[in-house]
């Protein structure tokens, strides 16, 4: 089993959609964790943070189940700008290297 | 502000040469890594510094990669020899304290080797 899981997609969506991904991770003493986004050819950039409260950054909604060990995100209204590859990070302390997942790649359409 | 500066932006080099990535941090930042990114792959850590202090170095493929941080600004990857399957985008990026914070990523460095 992978340490860091996502769906690859792609996710097909029309504009104005709701859409969500889910991770899972593996590891129990994992303790941060964070939505990367990705465009094509470009660097992958911090979407947000996820909090074990749960958080939310405009249209974008994170959450954070410890006991089952995932985390998703929410993106309502979808845009034509937020086509790109979602990455999902879990990273900890003491030894505990970042795990970027594969990524999930979203394309929405007019 | 500057973000990550990682030079060359792309490099194409023959199979056993030396190549060497450059990577400047983010000023501040005490924390600096190294992922290389391919399809098969996706994203992987290879190495992270806190300090200029290597940390982790467990994905370290082999040998051939090396990498320093000699001081606060400046951090080397180098690849020595060359092999085709270490073509890939390698990015650097930096945080302010730890493995715990946002990373910022560099433009990353597109390596063809033939």
């Amino acid at each position: 089993r992978k340490e860091v899981e996502q769906d690859p997609g792609p996710f097909n969506v029309p504009e104005g959609a709701t859409v969500a991904f889910n991770c899972t991770y593996s590891n129990s003493a994992s303790q941060s964790f964070f939505w990367y986004r990705q465009d094509c050819r470009k660097e992958p950039k911090l979407l947000m943070s996820v909090y074990s409260s749960g958080n939310e950054d405009g249209r974008f909604t994170a959450q954070l189940n410890r006991a089952s060990q995932y985390i998703s995100l929410l993106i309502r209204d979808s845009k034509l700008s937020d086509s790109a590859t979602y990455l999902c990070v879990v990273s900890g302390t003491g030894g505990f290297k970042t795990i970027f997942g594969a990524g999930t790649r979203l394309f929405v359409k007019a | 502000d500057a973000g990550v500066i990682q030079s060359p932006r792309h490099e194409v080099t023959e199979m056993g040469q030396e190549v060497t990535l450059r990577c400047k941090p983010i000023s501040g930042h005490n924390s600096l890594f190294w992922y290389r990114q391919t399809m098969m792959r996706g994203l992987e850590l290879l190495i992270y510094f806190n300090n200029n202090v290597p940390i982790d170095d467990s994905g370290m493929p082999e040998d051939r990669f090396s990498a320093k941080m000699p001081n606060a600004s400046f951090s080397t990857l180098k690849i020595q020899p060359s092999e085709p399957r270490d073509s890939a985008v390698y990015f650097c990026a930096s945080s302010f304290q730890g493995n715990q914070e946002t990373q910022y990523f560099g433009p990353g460095t597109r390596l063809l080797v033939l």
